[in-house]
């Protein structure tokens, strides 16, 4: 069956610290994929895009790499803040003629003081 | 301000009742999305809009219906037939169909059912 996976537990780090959250899928061949953000009660807020031939994606703190072979993503926070504490959701772009994702549950990230 | 709005905040409703969430975008995007989202759980895409007077079912459509009479509007309406639908509703648009653009959320519906 086709799953997406992203640890379910949360991730917590002290402030300044790299916060690396994964992302595997199986059964999938997606053609990009997508990281966003989300806090609690509110919308995810769309992150960064990596593209199935690109390695790696950079945007100020945030590094996102896409390993095609090993059918996963990972994201990167580094220096790490307390206001980077959120749910970290990542998202296939499956082909079919329109822009259809599949998300994952995410990943709840708390950044400590 | 370009967004997306979502009314209301938090619903509540009694079971057997249908009930319809709003949800307006003024970013002129074509396509819009309705999601659920559930604790645990990954959104699943219930309706989408690809352009007006046009809407196809998600991954799990049933006991939910919607319309889309103009670009701007994608309200989605809860039915009765809809066996759990205590969830948080999450609406979305992308500039087009295209597999490239990111999807912008509104802020999301809190329907309560009992």
């Amino acid at each position: 069956s086709q799953k997406i996976e992203q640890n379910s537990e949360a991730l917590n780090i002290q402030e300044g610290k790299t916060a690396t959250l994964t992302c595997n899928y199986t059964n999938y061949s997606p053609a990009y994929l997508q990281w966003y953000r989300q806090d609690p009660g509110r919308g995810p807020v769309f992150l960064l895009l990596i593209r199935e031939n690109e390695k790696e994606k950079r945007k100020e703190r945030l590094k996102v790499t896409f390993d095609t072979t090993l059918k996963q993503s990972l994201f990167h926070i580094t220096a790490s803040q307390p206001a980077d504490s959120a749910t970290y959701l990542c998202a296939l772009s499956i082909s079919g003629g329109y822009n259809k994702l599949i998300f994952g549950a995410g990943t709840r990230l708390a950044v400590h003081p | 301000d370009g967004g997306i709005t979502q009314s209301p905040k938090y619903l509540f409703r009694k079971e057997g009742q249908n009930v319809t969430l709003s949800c307006e975008q003024n970013l002129n995007h074509d396509a819009m999305y309705w999601y659920r989202q559930d604790p645990g759980q990954g959104l699943r895409l219930i309706y989408y809009s690809q352009i007006v007077n046009d809407f196809q079912k998600g991954d799990i459509a049933e006991g939910y219906s919607v319309s889309r009479e103009k670009k701007e509007s994608f309200p989605l309406t809860v039915t009765s037939a809809q066996k759990n639908p205590t969830a948080f509703y999450l609406c979305a648009s992308t500039l087009d169909r295209g597999s490239t653009y990111e999807q912008y959320f509104g802020p999301g519906t809190r329907l309560t059912v009992t």
